[in-house]
């Protein structure tokens, strides 16, 4: 069966300090990778997807950036947070490169508090 | 625009009556549904989805939902509440395509009362 990772599960940085969240996928290949953020008291924005080794795309312009250095794995990073950097950060993976009928499943989430 | 609308911020039920979660879509063309659950400080964890098969759709924990495209809603129902369904709850809506082209919902908070 398929799992998926992410972590850390909890973090608090400074402002100015640079972040690496990292989500791993087992069971599954090639899979379509996301970064979702929720804001406290607004739904989930999609930051970022890939649907391969390298491939990115951006969906909200920002200071974060995402990386995929291998088929199964997806960082989220930044070089300097911003207050505005605080939330909960979910990744999530799905199969097929139409999403039509098919299910996006989630991690359990990464809780990101910028001080 | 494709946009979804979950009807309610906040809904509250006592323990052993039905539950209804109420969910609006926008409708360009058949899309597919999903219905998410998140407990505080958790991911989001599949309930059901609707793919254009049947339109009634049984989910986990009891859960079901009716996709009536003629009102183009697909209302999350359950016939009685657990405490253990207090969380928050997320209509999906996916129109196929590019990988964008998924609409979350802005949740609804399910409060259950002993």
């Amino acid at each position: 069966s398929q799992t998926i990772h992410q972590w850390p599960a909890t973090l608090v940085q400074p402002v100015g300090s640079p972040l690496s969240l990292e989500c791993t996928v087992e069971g599954t290949s090639n899979p379509n990778l996301y970064w979702y953020r929720q804001a406290a008291g607004r739904g989930l924005q999609l930051l970022f997807y890939s649907v391969g080794i390298g491939q990115i795309s951006s969906e909200v312009p920002q200071n974060l950036s995402a990386s995929r250095p291998q088929d199964r794995q997806f960082i989220l990073s930044s070089k300097k947070l911003l207050l505005s950097d605080s939330g909960f950060y979910l990744c999530a993976w799905s199969t097929g490169r139409n999403l039509m009928g098919n299910t996006i499943y989630f991690g359990e989430g990464s809780w990101l508090t910028v001080v | 625009a494709q946009s979804v609308t979950q009807l309610d911020s906040h809904v509250s039920v006592s323990e052993g009556t039905p539950v209804l979660l109420r969910c609006n879509y926008s409708s360009s063309y058949s899309p597919s549904l999903f219905w998410y659950v998140q407990h505080p400080n958790k991911g989001l964890q599949l309930l059901l989805k609707y793919t254009s098969a049947a339109t009634l759709v049984k989910g986990i924990n009891g859960f079901e939902a009716e996709f009536k495209k003629s009102e183009t809603s697909f209302h999350l129902t359950k016939p009685s509440a657990h405490m253990s369904d207090a969380a928050e709850y997320f209509c999906v809506v996916s129109y196929g395509g590019s990988q964008g082209n998924l609409i979350f919902g802005k949740g609804t908070k399910l409060s259950v009362k002993p």
